[in-house]
């Protein structure tokens, strides 16, 4: 079946620097890609999202990349900060009934 | 925010147990969702209901049986359990279909012992 692949599992990185986490996706026709936040015990929470008819989204400190002719979307965070801290799920509507699938996470630490 | 609402936040339960789980969601949407999150693994899409009929069902056991009285309420109903139904289950909303943003809820943390 249609899938979304995200990597890395996780990553590590000093306060201060940037995270980028890749997914790619199988589906060509998808047409959106959010990306959720989801802390230690909470809910995941949409952050940004991006839709096919744009190559990229900005919004603060986080901005999110569309390649479509690769098949692959990108979300970057500048300036991490410890709350940053959490698990980021990518998403792509895929299928015929156009239904969101969920790469496996990635789980980000800043480093203070 | 308190969006969507998930009812109980825990459930400890035996394998010939019954119980249920409860979703209510305040934002005025059409369709409601079940996933399933287990460790190190993506979330997986149970049920979907649009306009409180059933448009997707993933392949999952007859032991797990949704019920969508009306657009805001949604309930899993659980019956003989196993192990390895162990998860949080996350109840989402959203307006439209599965190409507009997702709204979660807190989730139930379900142990079967």
């Amino acid at each position: 079946g249609e899938n979304v692949e995200q990597h890395p599992s996780t990553l590590s990185v000093q306060e201060g620097d940037s995270a980028v986490i890749k997914c790619t996706y199988s589906d060509s026709a998808s047409n959106y890609f959010p990306w959720y936040k989801q802390e230690l015990g909470k809910r995941p929470q949409l952050i940004i999202d991006i839709r096919s008819n744009v190559g990229e989204k900005k919004d603060q400190r986080i901005a999110v990349t569309l390649n479509k002719t690769a098949k692959h979307f990108s979300l970057h965070i500048t300036e991490t900060q410890p709350e940053d801290s959490a698990v980021y799920f990518c998403a792509a509507d895929v299928g015929s009934a156009r239904q969101l699938t969920f790469g496996s996470g990635t789980q980000l630490t800043v480093l203070p | 925010e308190t969006g969507v609402t998930q009812t109980p936040r825990h459930l400890v339960m035996g394998m010939t147990n019954k119980k249920s789980l409860k979703c209510e969601q305040h934002l005025g949407h059409n369709a409601m969702y079940w996933y399933k999150q287990s460790a190190k693994k993506p979330l997986e899409l149970m049920f979907v209901y649009n306009f409180k009929e059933q448009t997707e069902n993933n392949s999952v056991p007859s032991r797990f049986s949704p019920e969508c009285p009306n657009s805001s309420h949604l309930f899993l109903h659980l019956h003989t359990l196993q192990p390895e139904d162990s998860a949080l289950y996350l109840c989402a909303s959203s307006q439209g279909d599965g190409n507009q943003p997702q709204h979660f809820g807190d989730g139930t943390r379900l142990s079967i012992l």
